[in-house]
């Protein structure tokens, strides 16, 4: 059974650093594609970085370029998201998610973290 | 940025009736690059559709998806109570990633 799990979620002051993890479990975690996407509280989805198999082509939306760093640890079955310089609007739940087809569309999703900016 | 609107914001019907919901792109999504998603509340999405009309892994045969272009419909022939959720589209034709704003199918 494939099984994702968010970790490092915190209530964290504007302009600080946090760092999500993912344990991935259940599939062979570096023929996938992984993205991370979030959802304000209230809100819809959205898509936030992803990075494919081995970590060499990664990509952020607009949004967090420059402030979010994705990047995997194959050997360990992880996948990480840094946040620097945080701000408000950033408060989401953020979900780890399995991509499919160049990590175009997303067949597993963890619970969530809940990160929160105040 | 490819702009995704689903229509309406909410749709209240009944077990066993039919429900369309729309998703409208501000431009062409290429290569039918679309994805749907059902949410229920205090779980993860889950993916229903990819290709616009491709049901994912066991999702069930009451759900079928079409449409190309700028206009896809999500269609759920006759819905079981399992069904109220929140629906999203995802395109992944252009680069960034954008889902719709989703539609909430509610019990009437």
């Amino acid at each position: 059974e494939v099984n994702l799990v968010e970790s490092g979620g915190a209530v964290i002051r504007p302009g600080g650093s946090l760092r999500l993890s993912c344990a991935a479990s259940g599939f062979i975690f570096d023929l996938y594609g992984m993205s991370w996407v979030r959802q304000a509280p209230g809100k819809g989805l959205e898509w936030v970085s992803g990075i494919n198999w081995n970590g060499g082509n990664t990509a952020y939306a607009d949004s967090v370029k420059g402030r979010f760093t994705i990047s995997r640890d194959n050997a360990k079955n992880s996948l990480f998201l840094q946040m620097n310089s945080l701000r408000a609007d950033d408060t989401a739940l953020y979900y780890c998610s399995r991509g499919v087809d160049n990590n175009n569309w997303f067949d597993a999703w963890g619970q969530g973290v809940l990160v929160t900016v105040s | 940025e490819i702009v995704l609107t689903q229509s309406p914001g909410t749709l209240s019907l009944a077990p066993g009736e039919r429900a369309t919901l729309s998703c409208r792109a501000g431009q062409s999504v290429r290569n039918t690059y679309l994805a749907w998603y059902q949410q229920k509340p205090g779980q993860a999405p889950r993916l229903l559709m990819y290709g616009a009309s491709t049901r994912a892994t066991g999702i069930a045969d009451r759900f079928s998806g079409s449409g190309s272009g700028t206009d896809f419909t999500l269609t759920i022939s006759r819905l079981e109570p399992e069904d109220f959720a929140v629906y999203y589209c995802q395109q992944y034709g252009s680069a960034p990633i954008t889902f719709g704003q989703g539609t909430r199918l509610d019990i009437k």
